[in-house]
Parts: C-alpha cells; structure tokens; sequence
C-alpha cells in the first residue's frame, strides 16, 4: 500500500531532551515536507526536500533540523525542544520535485513539557 | 481523533445540497492552488488542484473555481453527503513556499 508513515504517533517529552520523528514514504516521491499545526494557524511549512541531499527552509523552520540521506526517509530533529513546539506535525511527500499534489502521512502528536 | 482547529469557521449543509467553501488567498504571484479534506485523527487528504492558468477545474463531484482579480478560490462539493463532514484547506504556492489557510470545518446534516 502507498503510503507515508511518521513515528512515533504520540511522543511527551521534556524541554532540552533531543527527539527525532521519523517520516518514510514508499512512493519513490522527489519531494518531502514537514508541517506543523496549530489550531487556528492551519498548516505550516517547516522544511522541505527536493530530492536527496536537499532541503530547504520553509516558513517556521527555527529550533527544528533535518536530514535526507535517502530517497524515502526525511527524519524531522529537533535537538533541543521547547514547549512552544508542542504541535501536530505532519510529513508529507509528492512525486515531482516541485511538492505538487502532496500525501500526508498520519501525523505525530508531540507535546514538550 | 485530533483537533485541528477549535474555533474554525463552520458550514453546514443538508445532505444532498450542494456546499460551497471559499478561500481568500494573499499572494498574487501565486501560480498553483490546492484544496486538502482533514478528517479528524487524520493527514490531510488531496482532493483536486488548479494551476493560474486556469479559472475552473472538475473533478469528482469537486469544481474548484479560481478568481485570480480578487484573489479568491472556491470549492464545489455536488451532493453533498456525509463522508464530505470534514474540514477543509485551500493551500496556495509561490516559488518552492506552500501557505496553507485556516480552514472551513464542514458539517454534514441529515
């Protein structure tokens, strides 16, 4: 089944302790991108993929990295969380480089403390 | 499931009516529009695009209209029916940057 997974699904964490959520997509999609949610605010771009070994900016990327060493994965990091990340992320993936016509995985709740 | 949004503007329609969401977008270099269906606990799912170039496009019982004058886009469920309660984005893109809006939660009446 095509399909973008993100992991975990839920994740409580602590201010300052390093996490990374994990986005693969089985698609052979170019592109991959990483929102955040937040009621009333709708759907922001964090980072974004091109294709392997690029990534770029989007809207709010500060306090997050990441990383596309491979084709289906795009791990989102965020080395050292703050409460103000507490959000629902979503990873999602498109099969031109352009991000045209995007699959969202399921979303991952995160929640620092 | 998830909240994605508390206080969202709400339409409700009867089953079997036709439902009408707009959506004011802010950039007019925008050269390609999206309209996204969130249900709740889930991704958004892609439900139909159109490009600048265009001002209408069908789909399955989806029309998207586009007025680039007034920077507004529009969706047009046909009949609509209960799967439809969900809410809905319209996303606008300029360069490689996505602005997605708040959306519209629509509700489904028997």
């Amino acid at each position: 089944e095509a399909q973008v997974t993100q992991n975990p699904r839920y994740l409580i964490t602590v201010t300052g302790k390093k996490l990374t959520v994990t986005c693969s997509q089985n698609m052979n999609h170019e592109y991959m991108s990483w929102y955040r949610q937040d009621p009333g605010l709708g759907l922001r771009q964090i980072y974004y993929s091109m294709n392997v070994e690029v990534t770029d900016k989007g809207d709010v990327p500060e306090g997050y990295k990441v990383s596309r060493k491979e084709k289906r994965n795009f791990p989102l990091i965020l080395e050292s969380p703050s409460p103000n990340q507490t959000s629902l992320y979503f990873c999602a993936s498109s099969f031109g480089s352009t991000g045209d016509e995007q699959y969202f995985g399921p979303g991952t709740r995160l929640t620092v403390t | 499931g998830e909240s994605v949004g508390l206080h969202l503007p709400t339409l409700s329609v009867q089953e079997g009516d036709n439902s009408i969401i707009n959506c004011a977008y802010s950039n007019s270099a925008s050269d390609y529009f999206i309209w996204y269906k969130q249900e709740s606990g889930k991704g958004p799912q892609f439900i139909i695009d159109i490009r600048s170039n265009m001002d209408k496009r069908q789909g399955q019982r989806v029309t998207v209209l586009l007025n680039k004058t007034v920077k507004h886009l529009s969706l047009q469920i046909a009949a609509t029916q209960p799967g439809d309660s969900a809410v809905y984005f319209c996303a606008e893109k300029y360069g490689q940057n996505f602005v997605f809006g708040p959306g519209t939660r629509l509700s489904v009446l028997p």
